[in-house]
């Protein structure tokens, strides 16, 4: 049983670079969710899905697009990397909604020079 | 989405107990108020939930008043390992985050 796994565990874009941050779960949670953590600012929603084929919008949506298109998957896309958007990111999963009993993954240190 | 505010820092011995106190006054009627700790370098990860009144498992409990606008983390007797960042998570909003620092 892996939980919730993202990759990659790093990566460096140029700004105007686009790319997938990926995110995987195995326990079969209908609810998923990306987050951004930032020093001082805690955790930021960006985008959540109550199940596939269904998604919405965070409290910091801009710039990032998701889709889901199965129970497991649940990507970030980053569009035009701008240096604001460097960040760790992380990935959440519950069996329901409300926040209850999130897993986490491990994180994605993004950095955009 | 529900707003949280959550003290920046607590200072703390070992052996005592910690309240860390959230303020959600805007919280919704369906939403859950869930604390979690998180070390460097690693994701949050889940301490206890709650809806109203008081839960307890086996490393902390949680109050939670009538009119469901703060809640209050409690850690009986910390220890060193213990020194994380604790956050608050009402509905889908993250606290900013409490730096618990736990020293001999």
């Amino acid at each position: 049983n892996a939980g919730v796994t993202q990759t990659p565990k790093f990566q460096v874009l140029k700004t105007g670079q686009s790319m997938t941050l990926q995110c995987a779960q195995d326990m079969n949670h209908e609810y998923m969710s990306w987050y951004r953590q930032d020093p001082g600012m805690g955790l930021r929603l960006i985008h959540y899905s109550v199940g596939a084929g269904i998604t919405d919008q965070g409290e910091v949506p801009n710039g990032y697009n998701v889709s889901r298109s199965t129970t497991e998957d649940f990507p970030l896309r980053l569009l035009s990397a701008a240096p604001s958007q460097t960040s760790v990111y992380f990935c959440a999963s519950s069996f329901t909604g409300g926040g209850y009993g999130y897993t986490f993954g491990s994180g994605t240190r993004l950095t955009v020079v | 989405l529900a707003k949280t505010t959550q003290p920046i820092s607590m200072d703390s011995y070992e052996g005592q107990e910690v309240n860390i106190t959230c303020s959600h006054n805007n919280i919704a009627t369906n939403d859950y108020i869930t604390w979690y700790q998180q070390f460097p370098s690693q994701g949050p990860r889940f301490i206890i939930q709650g809806y109203k009144t008081k839960v307890t498992n086996e490393v902390a409990s949680l109050f939670i008043p009538a009119d469901r606008k703060s809640s209050t983390l409690s850690l009986p007797r910390v220890s060193l390992s213990d020194t994380a960042v604790y956050y608050c998570l009402v509905g889908l909003t993250f606290g900013k985050g409490t730096m618990l620092l736990v020293s001999p």
